[in-house]
């Protein structure tokens, strides 16, 4: 099984800073991952696939990069509304797998 | 409009059977390439992916967790089902059902419902 690793476990920022998280696979997933943000109290939301694809009405501060075992998600100018738990998942091999999330706060 | 929503008890004693409702609209589980998943989420921990169900009737567990769960949908009624047997209060958490599309990642999900195993 492929382990996803996050880190770092939490980001401490302040709005208006750029947000940098890194996700690594145990072994290459090649481009099939997708990014998640999840709010307190709330499902998660789908931000990225396919690596760096945006999903549907994502905002385009959000981005996504890399490929193989390591990937990053760039949050350009942070927002208010962007502090939150961000979990990538891996959907090359099976189970499909998710990391143990970052915290980005204040 | 894609929507999912969980339906199911909120509380089960251990040793028992969960039995969870997915119930959908938006979309059909007879569509090509359409499967609906469940994942769960123990209070403050990450996200763990239990099972797949696809249009064609095609079904994926969790590795750890296959003995314990079935997984099955009534496309008329756009209904996923997903039961858990044996419950245990490691497994309180609240469950998410969502959607996918072709590739295994989740596009859409439902609110949650959160399940407490307790005496």
């Amino acid at each position: 099984e492929v382990v996803m690793t996050q880190s770092p476990a939490t980001l401490s920022v302040s709005p208006g800073e750029r947000a940098t998280l890194s996700c690594r696979a145990s072994q290459s997933v090649y481009s099939n991952l997708a990014w998640y943000q999840q709010k307190p109290g709330q499902a998660p939301r789908l931000l990225i696939y396919g690596a760096s694809t945006r999903a549907t009405a994502i905002p385009a501060r959000f981005s996504g990069s890399g490929s193989g075992t390591e990937f990053t998600l760039t949050i350009s100018s942070l927002q208010s509304e962007d502090f939150a738990v961000y979990y990538c998942q891996q959907y090359n091999n099976w189970p499909p797998a998710f990391g143990q999330g970052t915290k980005v706060e204040i | 409009q894609i929507t999912l929503k969980e339906s199911g008890p909120t509380l089960v004693e251990p040793t028992q059977t969960l039995t969870l409702t997915c119930t959908f609209s938006g979309f059909s589980l007879s569509t090509n390439a359409v499967a609906v998943g469940w994942i769960r989420q123990p209070p403050g921990k990450a996200l763990e992916w239990l099972a797949l169900i696809y249009w064609d009737d095609d079904k994926r567990y969790s590795p750890s967790l296959k003995s314990r769960l079935t997984i099955t949908k009534e496309t008329s009624k756009n209904q996923v089902v997903l039961t858990m047997t044996n419950m245990d209060p490691v497994d309180t958490a609240t469950y998410y059902c969502a959607h996918l599309y072709s590739e295994n990642f989740f596009d859409y999900w439902g609110q949650g419902t959160l399940v407490t195993v307790s005496s």
